[in-house]
């Protein structure tokens, strides 16, 4: 059961503008979300988290907005650089529990 | 990801043979996470450990496959007996504490080719 949840299994934007990428879950537990970005041959690495007591939270050029509602979560890149050229994995977890993994966005910025 | 020690980074095994992964945690953390990614899929949870405690297994395959975080010493992931579907990248990750606000950090990976 595929709890967490990316449909989009690629995204291409030009050089300058914003990626969006979208993530859904199921589990109304789910109290901390978070974005990882891997590039090959590497670990993820962690970009940004979200409470589910906020709506948004800002980091640079990364911003994660969360609508609990409709249980949906999306990172928000801009401006767009080649180097973010990556494969973003969503994730969400509730305390003491393990973290549940989106199939992943492979995002290519084109310069 | 540096702090999180995976190693080997590379790992050939035959069919039938045993393969052992070793994850030394961040510093001061104490929560260990062993994920698996299949070629061209996402991260599957294994399982999650403390010191000398296994907390969730529920992704761990029932057989051949076991997992420790002693008191002393890195987190082992064993797989016995290997088969050619046990070829995937395998991930560590740890935290300072369970994963109410805190993020897992990410080792490089241990890739297990099996022939």
């Amino acid at each position: 059961d595929q709890q967490v949840k990316q449909n989009s299994p690629s995204l291409s934007v030009q050089e300058g503008r914003i990626s969006i990428l979208n993530c859904d879950y199921t589990n109304s537990m789910f109290d901390y979300f978070l974005w990882y970005k891997k590039y090959p041959a590497e670990g993820p690495t962690f970009l940004i988290s979200i409470s589910s007591i906020k709506d948004k939270n800002e980091d640079g050029r990364f911003t994660v907005f969360l609508n609990k509602s409709a249980k949906h979560l999306s990172l928000h890149i801009v401006p767009s650089q080649p180097g973010d050229s990556a494969v973003y994995f969503c994730a969400a977890t509730w305390a003491g529990n393990q973290f549940y993994f989106g199939t992943g966005t492979s995002l290519t910025v084109i310069p | 990801n540096a702090g999180v020690m995976q190693n080997p980074r590379h790992l050939v095994r035959r069919r039938g043979q045993e393969a052992r992964l070793r994850c030394s945690p961040m510093k001061g953390h104490s929560h260990v996470y062993w994920y698996r990614q299949l070629p061209e899929e996402g991260l599957k949870f294994m399982v999650y450990l403390q010191k000398e405690n296994i907390i969730d297994e529920s992704g761990m395959p029932k057989e051949r496959f076991s997992a420790e975080f002693p008191k002393e010493g890195p987190s082992i992931l064993r797989i016995q007996q290997v088969v050619r579907g046990d070829s995937a990248a395998y991930f560590c990750a740890s935290s300072p504490r369970d994963s109410g606000g805190s993020p897992l950090h990410f080792g490089n990976g241990t890739r297990l080719t099996v022939t």
